[in-house]
């Protein structure tokens, strides 16, 4: 089954840290961009972070260039996205996706608040 | 950061036709932003409907369709079916960044 399951999710205080990851299979994972997009409930989508297929290539949207890391394990079909520095407005759902192939995950709920 | 502009929300009737577009505060979109369009239903993650300006995947209803029109990218919807209520989301690529749109509720009634 082509499938992404995000976990890591949780309740964290403002300016800590906490590491979301997302594990890929029934696709050709190591062939295709991927991308952390987040979403507050009943606002839109927003684009977090990108990686290339070989995670050599990383991009960020500004808002959260410098506390966030995308990095990926191509040899264990997994996706990572760690978050330092938190704020309360990275409050959100977290969706791992590749886009090109339309395989998103369900999605995982970080909340930062104290 | 660029703004991407959608209409906010759009009706259409069963079996009409209704065209969402996307529009770039930095200017014309082109095929060099790869315009992808999305679709998202309450309580779900989001689909892929288009990638690339124009292209499908195989289980992308026909009645979809994706194009430039007046500097924008576009979303063509014929033939409306009530399961098409949703929310539509483009997205834009610039470079080194990504931008999504800022949403069209569709309604079909």
């Amino acid at each position: 089954e082509v499938q992404l399951v995000e976990s890591g999710g949780g309740l964290v205080q403002p300016g800590g840290s906490l590491r979301l990851s997302c594990a890929a299979s029934g696709f050709t994972f190591n062939n295709y961009w991927m991308h952390w997009v987040r979403q507050v409930p009943g606002k839109g989508l927003v684009w977090v972070a990108s990686i290339n297929s070989y995670g050599s290539t990383t991009d960020y949207a500004d808002s959260v260039k410098g506390r966030f890391t995308i990095s990926r394990d191509n040899a264990k079909n997994t996706l990572d996205l760690q978050m330092n520095s938190l704020r309360a407005e990275d409050t959100a759902v977290y969706y791992c996706a590749c886009v090109r192939v339309d395989v998103w995950g369900k999605g995982t709920t970080v909340t930062v608040s104290s | 950061q660029a703004v991407v502009t959608q209409e906010p929300s759009l009706t259409v009737s069963p079996g009409g036709t209704v065209t969402l577009t996307c529009g770039s505060s930095t200017g014309a979109v082109t095929s060099g932003h790869y315009p992808y369009w999305f679709q998202q239903k309450p309580g779900q993650a989001p689909r892929t409907l288009v990638y690339d300006t124009s292209n499908k995947h195989s289980w992308t209803p026909a009645r979809f369709s994706g194009s430039l029109l007046g500097g924008k990218a576009a979303l063509t919807l014929s033939g409306a079916q009530p399961e098409d209520e949703a929310d539509y989301y483009c997205l834009l690529s610039y470079s080194a960044v990504c931008v999504f749109g800022t949403g069209t509720k569709v309604t079909v009634l």
